[in-house]
C-alpha cells in the first residue's frame, strides 16, 4: 500500500537559519508528489508539485523541493527562514491509481 | 477570483443532532473531497466525488453522509452515529484525481 512518512512532527529552528523538512514515500512506480502548507486555523495551500521532468523544484515564498527516486524522497528546504513560515508542512502523493495520501505532517517552528 | 467556501467556520452540534456543513466551489473542477484533520494525525479522507450525482467512500466513512447534486456544490452531513465528531473538516477539489488539490479554509465543528 501507498503511504507517505514525514519524520519530523516538530521542527525548531531560528530565524534566517536553512532547514530541511524530511518526506519519503513508498511505492514502486512512477507517482506525483507535493508540499502543501498550512496556518493556523486555515486550509491547505499548495506549495510546489513533482509531476515529471526535472528533480528540483521551485515554489513559492522561497522553498523547493528535490525528487529523490533511488531513495523515495522528496524533502523540502529553504535556505534562509522567516518568522512568517512558522506553520504546519504536508507532504503528499498521488499513486498510479489516482489516490490521494498524505503524510502526518511537520510543523516548524521559527524562532527570532 | 475562483476558490473554494467552505461555511459555517465554526459550527456547535447537540447531542443526537444531525449538522451540514457547506462547501461551494468555482473552480469549475469535476473532483471534490472531504477530509477530518484531528491533531496530530494528518488528514483522513472521509468522502470524494469525481462527477456529478456520484461520489464514493474514503477511509473513514462512517456516521457521515454526502451529496454531489451539482458540480459546484458538496455538501457534507455529520449524522448522530458520528460518535467523535469535534474536529476541523477540510474541503478540497481538483480538475481531475491526478491533479493537485485546491482547499477551502476549513470548518471547526465542537460538540456542546
Amino acid at each position: 500500500a501507498q503511504s507517505v512518512t514525514q519524520l519530523d512532527s516538530q521542527v525548531p529552528v531560528f530565524e534566517e537559519a536553512p532547514v530541511e523538512l524530511r518526506c519519503n514515500y513508498s511505492s514502486s512506480v512512477s507517482v506525483y508528489l507535493f508540499w502543501y502548507v498550512q496556518y493556523p486555523n486555515q486550509g491547505l495551500q499548495l506549495l510546489l508539485k513533482y509531476l515529471s521532468g526535472s528533480t528540483l523544484v521551485k515554489g513559492i515564498n522561497g522553498f523547493e523541493a528535490e525528487f529523490n527516486k533511488s531513495q523515495t524522497s522528496f524533502h523540502l528546504r529553504k535556505p534562509s527562514v522567516h518568522i512568517s513560515d512558522t506553520a504546519e508542512y504536508f507532504c503528499a502523493v498521488i499513486s498510479n491509481f489516482n489516490k490521494f495520501y498524505f503524510g502526518s505532517g511537520t510543523k516548524l517552528n521559527v524562532k527570532p | 477570483d475562483g476558490g473554494i467556501t467552505q461555511s459555517p467556520k465554526y459550527l456547535f452540534r447537540k447531542e443526537g443532532q444531525n449538522v451540514t456543513l457547506s462547501c461551494e466551489q468555482n473552480l469549475n473542477h469535476d473532483a471534490m473531497y472531504w477530509y477530518r484533520q484531528d491533531p496530530g494525525q494528518g488528514l483522513r479522507l472521509i468522502y470524494y466525488s469525481q462527477i456529478v450525482n456520484d461520489f464514493q467512500k474514503g477511509d473513514i466513512a462512517e456516521g457521515y453522509s454526502v451529496s454531489r447534486e451539482k458540480k459546484e456544490s458538496f455538501p457534507l452531513t455529520v449524522t448522530s452515529a458520528q460518535k467523535n465528531p469535534t474536529a476541523f473538516y477540510l474541503c478540497a477539489s481538483s480538475k481531475g484525481t491526478n491533479q493537485p488539490q485546491h482547499f477551502g479554509d476549513g470548518t471547526r465543528l465542537s460538540i456542546l
